[in-house]
Order: structure tokens, then C-alpha cells, then sequence
């Protein structure tokens, strides 16, 4: 079972909220982590959007539009990434990422489509 | 504004080894507030992390990759480098370096600005 799971795609309607989930594997605390939000569009390196742990252990990436927030659901062991007011620029891929034994670990990244 | 620009051979025959250097424009390498480190990026196996290093040595690598990775700095250019050997078609990706912003000397967070990305495939 992999350390992240991401829904592979996801489709929303402009002006609508998208909530995008990172799903830890079993026996990994969602609490205990710090949860890094990546946006990557065709042809392009990932760009840092945010990181959540907690609401007094948060940061937004710089530039990074304030619809673009990070939250947790400890009841599904998931980090949230919410996208409101969707955008056509915001279609692209979004991967979480935490460091989890010893290493940086991915996941599989949602493709998200607005349309 | 902090640059960072991957460059290296774009081609590497199995069991060789891959060698890639980052240059860092817009800051210093050795300023304390930065870790540097490689990402690499395939349609197989989507993003991996190949590991990190501070300017004074220390390192940090992937335990998958531990084996055949070297992390390097070079402050006076203001450059850091990969080394992969042994390398098969596995191997192919982009790959990216990256800065994260250090809370330590031994700490840092998860990475935030990324070079544009250099492609290496591995083929005789």
C-alpha cells in the first residue's frame, strides 16, 4: 500500500471549490505530519503552493493566491488541499508530499480538471 | 528572485554513471537558510526524491537510492552536483533541483523552488 494515496483525477466547474485529498497510508498519523501541496502544470516543474500541519503551523507559498488552503481530516487520515473560486488556470496536476521514514515521499498526484 | 538551473548530459549508457550540476543564481549557496537537493520525475514512477544536502557536507538521501547517489557543493561557483552510477533505463526521468528552506542546521522543510528540469535518458 503506498504512503500517500491521491485520487488520480478530479473534475470541478469555474467559480465552484475543489477539494483535493492525500489519504496516508494506515498507521501513519495524519496529525503528526506536515503536509506539502504541489502544483505542476504541462511542461513545467512543480510549483510550491502550501504547507499545512496545523493552523498555527501553516505557510503559503509566495505568490500563492489565498483560495489555495490546506487542512486536515483525521477522521478519513487526510490532508486536504481546497481550491475556491476554481479558475481555468488552475487545471493541472497537484501532488502532496510528506517526509516519512527517513525520506520525502510523494504522492501520485490528482489530475485536476475545470470545466 | 532565487534561480535555480540544472545542466548535464541528456544521454547515459547503462551502467555508467549520470552526473548533473545545479547552479544557483539570485543567492548564495552557502548563506545557511537553504538546503539544496535533487527530485527526479518519471512517467513510471512519478516523483521520487533523491536527496539533500546542506553547503557545510551534510546529506540526506532516499535509503532506495542511498547505495548509488553522491550529493555535492561547490561554494565557490555556487553550485551543487549528482552522481548516480550504475545507472539502467529505470534511471530515464527529469530531473530537478530544488531549494528548501532550512529551520536548522540539520533541519529543513519540504522543498520550494525548483529548476526548470533537465531530461536524462539512459540507452546505449
Amino acid at each position: 500500500q503506498a504512503v500517500l494515496t491521491q485520487p488520480s483525477s478530479l473534475s470541478a466547474s469555474p467559480g465552484a471549490s475543489a477539494s483535493l485529498t492525500c489519504t496516508l497510508r494506515s498507521g501513519i498519523n495524519v496529525g503528526t505530519y506536515r503536509i506539502y501541496w504541489y502544483q505542476q502544470k504541462p511542461g513545467s516543474p512543480p510549483q510550491y503552493l502550501l504547507r499545512y500541519k496545523s493552523d498555527s503551523d501553516k505557510q503559503q507559498g509566495s505568490g500563492v493566491p489565498s483560495r489555495f488552503s490546506g487542512s486536515k481530516d483525521a477522521s478519513a487520515n487526510a490532508g486536504i488541499l481546497l481550491i475556491s473560486g476554481l479558475q481555468s488556470e488552475d487545471e493541472a496536476d497537484y501532488y502532496c508530499m510528506i517526509w516519512s521514514s527517513s525520506a520525502l515521499v510523494f504522492g501520485g498526484g490528482t489530475k485536476l480538471t475545470v470545466l | 528572485q532565487l534561480q535555480l538551473q540544472e545542466s548535464g548530459p541528456g544521454l547515459v549508457k547503462p551502467s555508467e554513471t549520470l552526473s548533473l550540476t545545479c547552479t544557483v543564481s539570485g543567492g548564495s549557496i552557502s548563506s545557511g537558510s537553504s538546503f539544496w537537493g535533487w527530485i527526479r520525475q518519471s512517467p513510471g514512477k512519478g516523483l521520487e526524491w533523491i536527496g539533500t544536502m546542506y553547503y557545510s557536507g551534510s546529506t540526506y538521501y532516499n535509503p532506495s537510492l542511498k547505495s548509488r547517489v553522491t550529493i555535492s557543493v561547490d561554494t565557490s561557483k555556487n553550485q551543487f552536483s549528482l552522481k548516480l552510477t550504475s545507472v539502467t533505463a529505470a534511471d530515464t526521468a527529469v530531473y530537478y533541483c530544488v531549494r528548501h528552506p532550512s529551520y536548522s542546521s540539520n533541519s529543513f522543510y519540504g522543498m520550494d523552488v525548483w529548476g526548470q528540469g533537465t531530461t536524462v535518458t539512459v540507452s546505449s
